[in-house]
């Protein structure tokens, strides 16, 4: 069966601070692979997403970006935290069997001081 | 542009109800819609995913509806318990292949 991993669960990091979160998923080859924050008190924002190694297509012009180094690998980085940046971040990925279902991960949730 | 609302933001039952969950699309031309339940401070979790050419999918106590032509579907739970409470998230995937989130509906079930 297929898992998808997120790590760390939770961080607390001072503004200017870099950022890496880290997203693996088992059990399958070549998925799709997202990233979404989640807000307080508002909906999932995908931030980028990623259809095979070194692809990575950004939705939303901003302080963070991803990197998918190995097949079921992906990266979210900052060089530089904002305070905007805190939330709830999500790893997702898709099985593509012609239903096109999506999978979520537990999550990080991150709070920049 | 895609729009998914989900109305009521929330909502408060006594255990043992049946009760609906809505949500409404702008744009008929989506693949699916899934529904997710996540609870405080986890992932999302899928419930029930319905392929445009589908009319509604069943999974235990929940029943999910598709209308595409009036972009609606609905999230039916029959005799709800309390470890239903959680909040409901619905998203339509579009061409493209990205899923457009409403904001959710927060359920509690009260024993």
């Amino acid at each position: 069966s297929q898992t998808i991993h997120q790590w760390p669960a939770t961080l607390v990091q001072p503004v200017g601070s870099p950022l890496s979160l880290e997203c693996t998923v088992e059990g399958t080859s070549n998925p799709n692979l997202y990233w979404y924050r989640q807000a307080a008190g508002r909906g999932l924002q995908l931030l980028f997403y990623s259809v095979g190694i070194g692809q990575i297509s950004s939705e939303v012009p901003q302080n963070l970006s991803a990197s998918r180094p190995q097949d079921r690998q992906f990266i979210l980085s900052s060089k530089k935290l904002l305070l905007s940046d805190s939330g709830f971040y999500l790893c997702a990925w898709i099985r593509i069997n012609g239903y096109n279902e999506q999978f979520f991960g537990p999550g990080t949730r991150l709070t920049v001081l | 542009k895609q729009e998914v609302t989900q109305i009521p933001a929330a909502l408060s039952v006594p255990e043992g109800e049946n009760l609906v969950l809505n949500c409404s699309f702008t744009d008929s031309a989506i693949y699916n819609l899934q529904w997710f339940r996540q609870d405080p401070g986890k992932g999302l979790t899928s419930l029930l995913l319905i392929q445009s050419s589908q009319r509604e999918q069943t999974s235990g106590r929940l029943n999910a509806s598709l209308d595409k032509s009036s972009g609606r579907s609905t999230l039916y739970i029959a005799a709800s318990q309390p470890g239903d409470s959680a909040t409901y998230l619905c998203a339509a995937r579009i061409q493209g292949g990205k899923l457009i989130f409403g904001q959710g509906t927060e359920l509690s079930v009260k024993p």
